[in-house]
């Protein structure tokens, strides 16, 4: 079955230091992946998607790069803020025509910490 | 309008209560989903309803009953809760276009359940 692997956290950084959250993923076809980000006592938000090999999702400064080669979908950030301080998940969405269900999975979240 | 909306934020029932939490989306979105969420866990998918029919059940138990009455209301009926189920109950939706590939979801804000 599908899955997504994510970097264990708590990621701590101070300010304006580079980011970068690991996710790596497997299922069939060209599944979409997605970036959440969930802050404390809210419910999830998309930051950014790609649909297709090579494509680069960006929003607020983040970054990430779909790699079909290595199955990743790494997030970025030049410089954190410490409004940044969230819970990052990593999501994909089946390949319906490869076969893939309608289930759509989640990494286990990363949770990041950024100090002023 | 991109917001989904649930109510209530917050509830807290006895183990004998019977109680319904609420979900509205009016950005024409065809599949609703109900999350249920854990401190510090990924959200695990509990239903997913396609064009108002329940096509994914993802072995609930049967105390969590879903009802969608149109498109854009999606309920779930508790009944003889157990504190175990104490959780953060997320509510999402998508497009559905039969494309090749799922689509982003849009959560609401979550109602946070206690148990006692």
């Amino acid at each position: 079955g599908d899955s997504v692997t994510q970097m264990e956290g708590p990621v701590t950084l101070s300010e304006e230091a580079f980011l970068t959250i690991n996710c790596t993923y497997t299922a069939t076809g060209y599944p979409s992946l997605f970036w959440y980000v969930q802050y404390p006592g809210e419910g999830l938000q998309l930051l950014l998607k790609a649909t297709k090999a090579d494509d680069k999702g960006s929003n607020k400064g983040f970054e990430a790069t779909y790699r079909k080669e290595t199955t990743s979908f790494h997030l970025e950030k030049g410089s954190v803020q410490v409004s940044d301080s969230a819970v990052y998940f990593c999501a994909l969405s089946p390949d319906i025509l490869s076969g893939g269900s309608y289930i759509p999975t989640f990494g286990r979240g990363t949770s990041l910490i950024v100090h002023p | 309008d991109t917001e989904v909306t649930q109510t209530p934020k917050h509830l807290v029932m006895g183990m004998t209560n019977k109680k319904s939490l609420k979900c509205e989306q009016h950005m024409g979105h065809r599949a609703m989903y109900w999350y249920k969420q854990k401190a510090k866990k990924p959200p695990e998918l509990m239903f997913v309803y396609s064009y108002e029919k329940l096509s994914i059940n993802e072995s609930v138990p049967s105390r969590f009953s879903p009802e969608c009455p149109n498109s854009s209301l999606l309920n779930l009926h508790l009944h003889a809760l157990q504190p175990e189920d104490s959780a953060l109950y997320l509510c999402a939706s998508s497009q559905d276009k039969g494309d090749r590939v799922g689509n982003e979801q849009f959560f609401g804000p979550g109602t946070r359940l206690t148990v006692l």
